[in-house]
């Protein structure tokens, strides 16, 4: 039973272009949601976080929102950049406890 | 280099024989998980260890994988007797808190 659903495997998008990349839950305990972006032959590494007291948060090209009563996060890229290319997962944790939930991941390729 | 590392970075091995991943994490997080992704999954909570609190091990897959960690510092996930199914990315991250998790690069254990 996957708590945490990245249904779109992959997408691409033009250079310039907004990249949305969409994650959904079941877990209503989840408060908090992170975005992580995963290169080839690396490590995850942290992009953006919101906790559930808000529906946005924003951090210069990234924006990410969410939506408790669908159980629904976004997040968006604008404008999309080729380096932007990359595998990135959504993940989510009761703030109660240190488990993080990831989902399967949508790989994002940004065409120049 | 001051973030988290692990060794080796690939690992092939037969079916059958033991292996042993290494995690050195960032200096003062008290905090460190193991992980793992396999093909076209998510990252797949494994283990969590918290200062010198017992280990969260609800994500081992079977008694064949144990981890410990001395001292507070470094980890060691040992998987026994291998098996196909073991082979996956196994990533380690580290935290100073319950939130931000910083990410090794992984081990790539391929098991023939």
């Amino acid at each position: 039973d996957q708590q945490v659903k990245q249904n779109s495997p992959s997408l691409s998008v033009q250079e310039g272009r907004i990249s949305i990349l969409n994650c959904d839950y079941t877990n209503s305990m989840f408060d908090y949601f992170l975005w992580y972006k995963k290169y080839p032959a690396e490590g995850p590494t942290f992009l953006i976080s919101i906790s559930s007291i808000k529906d946005k948060n924003e951090d210069g090209r990234f924006t990410v929102f969410l939506n408790k009563s669908a159980k629904h996060l976004s997040l968006h890229i604008v404008p999309s950049q080729p380096g932007d290319s990359a595998v990135y997962f959504c993940a989510a944790s009761d703030s109660g406890t240190y488990k993080y939930i990831f989902g399967t991941g949508t790989r994002l390729k940004v065409l120049a | 280099g001051a973030g988290v590392s692990q060794s080796p970075s690939n690992k092939v091995t037969e079916k059958g024989k033991d292996v042993e991943l290494r995690c050195d994490p960032i200096s003062g997080h008290t905090a460190l998980y193991w992980y793992r992704q396999s093909l076209g999954q998510g990252l797949e909570f494994l283990i969590y260890f918290q200062g010198n609190s017992a280990p969260d091990k609800s994500g081992l897959p079977s008694d064949r994988f144990s981890a410990e960690r001395t001292g507070g510092s470094v980890s060691t996930l040992t998987i026994q007797r291998t098996q196909q199914e073991d082979s996956a990315v196994y990533l380690c991250a580290s935290s100073s808190d319950k939130r931000d998790q910083y990410f090794g690069p992984g081990t790539r254990l391929l098991v023939l």
